[in-house]
């Protein structure tokens, strides 16, 4: 079975920092996505195909990598990105990464 | 704008059924395949099930096949999660998530509220 590995678990950030989060898959796959959620909400689609943005999603979050390393990027963290983070990728169904709980310092 | 709403969650003990229901509006609900995925308190999100647009396939996460059994209703806009032998380990809160492209089967671009379901005795 397909796996989906995140790090860090959690990670402390403050308003305006700079912050990574990336996913190691045990399979290669460019079928690859990012999803926000926050408490009590269903998660929200940030970024699909590695790299592309979901229309709405502002420019500040981005993604990158290919074969089995991908990543996240938010590039000037505001305070309604502290959400936990999960990353997907699809063969013949969808995984789910553990997830990063981004919390404010 | 596009809504998922779903329904039917509750207690119920060990071994017992209950049926779900995500009720869907504004596009075009016959031209999207339809993903369920739990989440258990405090955890991850754990892939469920899938139906496609046309109802013509499903498919199941290995932990329900032969448990759970989806349908749809295309005049009701509505996908059901008959889920039967009911286990603790199914305690969760249940998503529906409709796809991001017509007839695709990859990403959820909209997600419901979730409902909960609590298995225990």
């Amino acid at each position: 079975a397909i796996q989906l590995t995140q790090s860090p678990s959690s990670l402390s950030a403050s308003v305006g920092d700079r912050v990574t989060i990336t996913c190691r898959a045990s399979q290669d796959s460019s079928t690859f996505a990012w999803y926000q959620q926050k408490p009590g909400k269903g998660p929200k689609l940030l970024i699909y195909d590695v790299s592309t943005l979901e229309s709405g999603v502002p420019s500040r979050f981005s993604g990158s990598g290919s074969g089995t390393d991908f990543t996240l990027t938010i590039s000037s963290l505001q305070p309604e990105d502290f959400a936990t983070y999960y990353c997907q990728q699809f063969t013949s169904y969808p995984v789910f990464g553990q997830g990063t709980r981004l919390e404010i310092k | 704008q596009v809504q998922l709403v779903e329904s039917g969650g509750g207690v119920v003990q060990p071994g017992g059924s209950l049926r779900l229901s995500c009720t869907a509006s504004g596009f075009a609900f016959s031209n999207y395949g339809i993903h369920w995925v739990r989440q258990a308190p405090g955890k991850g999100l754990q892939w469920v099930a899938f139906i496609r647009y046309d109802g013509s396939d499903t498919f199941y996460a290995d932990s329900v096949k032969g448990r759970f059994t989806l349908s749809r209703d295309d005049s009701k806009n509505t996908v059901y999660l008959q889920m039967n032998s009911l286990r603790p380990e199914d305690s969760a809160i249940y998503f529906c998530a409709k796809v991001s492209v017509t007839f695709g089967e990859t990403y959820s671009d909209y997600w419901g509220q979730g409902t909960q379901v609590t298995v225990s005795s």
